[in-house]
């Protein structure tokens, strides 16, 4: 099965910072790779697919890169809406499997 | 408009069973794959178990292999999860997703099940 191993598993950071998560595959998953925002109590919410595609409706903020094993998620300038869970996604390979989550909490 | 409704979550003992179901709307459901993903309480996300548009496939994680079964109904737009054999680390919230190329791009509600012993 393909780990996918998220880092940091929490942050602290203010409005208006830039914030980069990272999400790092055990094999080469080309670039089948999601990012999903949770909010408490919510269902996940798609937010990038195929490592840098925007989702229709998702703020420009929000920007996905890599490919292979290793894939960031940047917020460019953190905004009081931004404050939720995320996670990262395999979708090449069965069984899919998802990243530990990164909290992203205010400072 | 998409929309993705469960059905079924409920408290039952251990080693009962349980049949979660999920009604879509808004697509043409035997166009898509959908999948079942759970949270337990407090913890990340888990992928359960996918099936494609035609429902001649299906996948399970090795957590559930052999006690799960999902099952589609394309007539009535309907996704099923059969769970057996349920275990206290089944207990979670289970999520039915619609999977463009297995990137789940909507989700349900969730269906909370408890399972105690």
């Amino acid at each position: 099965d393909i780990q996918m191993t998220q880092s940091p598993s929490s942050l602290s950071a203010s409005v208006g910072d830039r914030v980069t998560i990272t999400c790092r595959a055990s094999q080469n998953i080309r670039r089948y790779l999601n990012w999903y925002q949770q909010k408490p109590g919510k269902a996940p919410n798609l937010l990038i697919s195929g490592a840098s595609s925007l989702q229709s409706g998702v703020t420009s903020r929000f920007s996905g890169s890599g490919s292979g094993t290793d894939f960031t998620l940047t917020i460019s300038s953190l905004q009081p809406e931004d404050f939720a869970v995320y996670y990262c996604q395999q979708s090449d390979i069965a069984p899919l499997t998802f990243g530990g989550g990164t909290k992203v909490e205010i400072k | 408009e998409v929309q993705l409704l469960e059905s079924g979550g409920d408290s039952v003992q251990r080693g009962g069973s349980l049949r979660l179901s999920c009604a879509a709307s808004g697509f043409t459901f035997s166009n898509y794959a959908m999948s079942w993903v759970r949270q337990a309480p407090g913890k990340g996300l888990e992928w359960v178990s996918g099936i494609t548009g035609s429902g001649d496939k299906t996948y399970y994680a090795d957590s559930v292999k052999g006690r799960f079964t999902i099952s589609r109904d394309n007539s009535r737009n309907t996704l099923y999860l059969q769970m057996n054999s349920l275990t206290a680390e089944d207990t979670a919230v289970y999520y039915c997703a619609k999977a463009g190329g297995w990137t789940f791009d909507c989700w349900g509600q969730g269906a909370l099940v408890t399972v105690s012993s």
